[in-house]
């Protein structure tokens, strides 16, 4: 079974410029999570998706971050215009939706964004 | 979701057993435990989970206590591979994302 795949790997942009990283999760979790790691700090919650509706969204930065994940599959998380401070390692996690307990969270080995 | 407490480094020499705690007080009655860990900048990777019960798996045991007020993960054998931070996690409600804190910084030397 695949796990939680990212594109790209790396990415290198110019401030102002516009990036979208994607994620897709293991195949039937519906829930998605977005995080960041920006050096030296902690991971942060950015927001999860159910499905294909935002459940939570209080970790977003400002508005010039925007998370979809049309259909409930894979999600993309846009970033424009970027600037310096955007730079850090970007995760995606997906898990089962269970509803009654937490089930464990299966991360994907992240985007890391440089914006210079 | 209930604060969690950890030492932000231990040492630990390869082949012997890494014992880190957890300090979870607040936890509720239906609050599960969930431990992870980050080595160097790879995605963070599931370890184990429990409510009351001590629970084992092939990388780790889990060992709650009565009160529930905190935690310890064990790692047998600890070897240089389990170089990491490693996180208590307490979610809260189903499917509420993880928060990450410090965690602990465990460094396995030969």
């Amino acid at each position: 079974e695949a796990g939680v795949t990212q594109f790209p790997s790396h990415s290198v942009i110019e401030k102002g410029q516009t990036v979208t990283l994607r994620c897709d999760p293991i195949s039937g979790h519906d829930n998605l999570y977005w995080y960041r790691r920006v050096m030296g700090k902690e991971i942060k919650f950015l927001l999860h998706f159910v499905k294909e509706s935002k459940q939570d969204e209080s970790g977003m930065p400002n508005n010039r971050f925007l998370a979809e994940r049309t259909g409930g599959t894979y999600s993309t998380l846009k970033v424009q215009p970027a600037e310096l401070e955007d730079s850090g390692v970007y995760f995606c996690a997906s898990s089962k939706l269970t509803g009654v307990t937490n089930t464990e969270a299966f991360f994907g080995q992240g985007t890391r964004l440089t914006v210079v | 979701d209930a604060k969690t407490t950890q030492p932000p480094s231990m040492d630990c020499a390869e082949g012997r057993a890494a014992n880190l705690p957890c300090n979870h007080s607040t936890i509720s009655g239906n609050e599960y435990v969930y431990w992870y860990r980050q080595i160097h900048s790879q995605g963070p990777q599931y370890i184990i989970h429990g409510l009351k019960n001590n629970e084992t798996n092939e990388m780790a045991s889990l060992i709650i206590t009565e009160d529930r007020k905190s935690s310890t993960l064990i790692l047998p054998h600890a070897t240089l591979r389990d170089t990491a931070v490693y996180y208590c996690i307490v979610p809260g409600e189903a499917g509420t994302a993880l928060i990450f804190g410090k965690g602990t910084t465990l460094s396995v030397s030969s």
